[in-house]
C-alpha cells in the first residue's frame, strides 16, 4: 500500500460525458502528479500541483482540468469524453527532496 | 528539453540470468534525478531505484542496480539473478531540479522464461 488513494478504481461512461477522478496523497506529501497511461503505452505526464498551486503542465488537453484543494486532495476533471480518453489515470504524490513518486492504484476509465 | 528513451520494447531472458534494461536521457539541467519503476500485469507502479546526478556511486537496492554513465547520459537498470516474478513492464523516469515534471520513457516489457 503506497498510501496514495484514488477513486473510483473503475469507471465506464459514454462519449460526451464528464467524469471526476479523485486522489488523496500520502500524509505529509504536498505534491500531486497526474499521469495518463493508454493501452500498452508509457505514462504521459498531465499536470502537477504543489500545496494547492499548479507547478507544471504536460500535454493535458483543454477538455481536462485539475485542482488541488486545501486538504491536499486533488481532482482531475475530464469533460466531453472521447473514445481515445479511455486509459488508466494515475495519481502520485512526491517525496520532498528526491522527488520519488508514490503511485495510487489508478483509475481505469472506459469510454464507450 | 527533458527526454527519456527506452529502446527495447520487449526482452526475453532465462530465469537466473542477469538482465540489463537500457535507458538514455537528455537534459540541460546539471541537477536531476533518475528513477526506475516496475509495473506488473496487475497495473500498480512500484518504485525500484533512484540515482541523483551528483551521486558518486551507482545506486543499488537488493538485486537492482543502476549503471549510471553520466557522460553518455545513460541510466541502465541491472537486475541480477532474475526471477519469474520480475516479468513486468519497466519504466525509466527523470526529474530535473529546476522543473517539477517527472517524465517517463515508453517502457520495456521484460519476460522471464523458466
Amino acid at each position: 500500500d503506497s498510501g496514495v488513494t484514488q477513486t473510483p478504481k473503475h469507471l465506464i461512461t459514454a462519449t460526451g460525458q464528464r467524469v471526476t477522478l479523485r486522489c488523496s496523497p500520502r500524509s505529509g506529501d504536498l505534491s500531486v502528479y497526474w499521469y495518463q497511461q493508454s493501452l500498452d503505452q508509457g505514462l504521459q505526464f498531465l499536470i502537477q500541483y504543489y500545496n494547492g498551486e499548479e507547478r507544471a503542465k504536460g500535454n493535458i488537453l483543454e477538455r481536462f482540468s485539475a485542482q488541488q484543494f486545501p486538504d491536499l486532495h486533488s481532482e482531475l476533471n475530464l469533460s466531453s469524453l472521447e473514445l481515445g480518453d479511455s486509459a488508466l489515470y494515475f495519481c502520485a504524490s512526491s517525496v520532498p527532496g528526491t522527488g520519488e513518486l508514490f503511485f495510487g492504484e489508478g483509475s481505469r476509465l472506459t469510454v464507450l | 528539453a527533458q527526454k527519456i528513451t527506452q529502446t527495447q520494447p520487449g526482452m526475453f531472458v532465462q530465469e537466473k540470468e542477469a538482465v540489463t534494461l537500457d535507458c538514455t536521457y537528455d537534459t540541460s539541467d546539471p541537477s536531476y534525478g533518475l528513477f526506475w519503476y516496475k509495473q506488473p500485469s496487475s497495473g500498480e507502479m512500484i518504485f525500484l531505484i533512484y540515482q541523483g546526478s551528483y551521486d558518486q556511486q551507482n545506486a543499488t537496492e537488493g538485486r537492482y542496480s543502476l549503471n549510471f554513465q553520466k557522460a553518455r547520459k545513460s541510466a541502465n537498470l541491472v537486475i541480477s539473478a532474475s526471477q519469474l516474478g520480475d516479468s513486468a513492464m519497466y519504466f525509466c523516469a527523470m526529474r530535473e531540479a529546476g522543473n517539477d515534471k517527472i517524465i517517463f520513457g515508453k517502457g520495456t516489457r521484460l519476460h522471464i522464461l523458466p
